[in-house]
């Protein structure tokens, strides 16, 4: 079946570093790419997404590209801030089949510090 | 924008007990999805609707049932609750099944 995975956190980075959250992704069919953030005590927020290869997402400073030949979909921010500390989740959908599930990945905990 | 609402925000039960949780999802969206997120986990997709209809089904206990009504708010109801249920329970909603899914605030549901 459909998979996401994550590098692993938890990812501390000072204010104003580059960020990079490595993301990958094994389907069966052509996914659609997303990335979500989760904010302390919070529910999923959409960040970012990707609906074909080659697309690029952006939103708030953060970057992801979609590339079908590495079936990767990495996160990147070049400047971030304290306000970004989350745990980040990259998600597939395969919008083949009607109401097709999300598949998650275990989720990027990112810290920033002052 | 009118977003996804999820009721209640906070549930305490105890063992054995039963849960309804409820979920509004977003105008004339016509899917909805819901999933279930442990302390500490990634959100494992429990099932969802398209139409009324169960259209796809994941790691959701037998114990535990959902259904979409007519004007297309949902319900899952749990019952025979363990202390292993307590997580945070999600609802996302999407138009026709495809694309971005939209969550709700989830509900935090505990089981002493």
């Amino acid at each position: 079946g459909d998979s996401v995975t994550q590098m692993e956190g938890p990812v501390t980075l000072s204010e104003e570093a580059f960020l990079t959250i490595n993301c990958t992704y094994t389907a069966t069919g052509y996914p659609s790419l997303f990335w979500y953030v989760q904010y302390p005590g919070e529910g999923l927020q959409l960040l970012l997404k990707a609906t074909k290869a080659d697309d690029k997402g952006s939103n708030k400073g953060f970057e992801a590209t979609y590339r079908k030949e590495t079936t990767s979909f990495h996160l990147e921010k070049g400047s971030v801030q304290v306000s970004d500390s989350a745990v980040y989740f990259c998600a597939l959908s395969d919008p083949g089949d009607y109401g097709q599930n999300f598949v998650f990945g275990p989720g990027t905990r990112l810290s920033v510090l002052p | 924008a009118a977003g996804v609402i999820q009721s209640p925000r906070h549930l305490i039960k105890e063992k054995r007990e039963t849960a309804t949780l409820k979920c509004y999802p977003i105008p004339r969206h016509d899917t909805v999805y819901w999933y279930q997120q442990g302390p500490g986990q990634d959100p494992q997709f429990l099932i969802s609707f398209y139409e009324k209809m169960q259209s796809d089904k994941g790691s959701i206990p037998d114990r535990f049932s959902a259904q979409q009504f007519s004007d297309y708010h949902s319900e899952l109801n749990m019952s025979s609750l363990e202390l292993g249920d307590s997580a945070l329970y999600f609802c996302a909603s999407s138009s026709s099944g495809i694309g971005e899914q939209f969550f709700g605030p989830g509900t935090r549901l505990t089981v002493l």
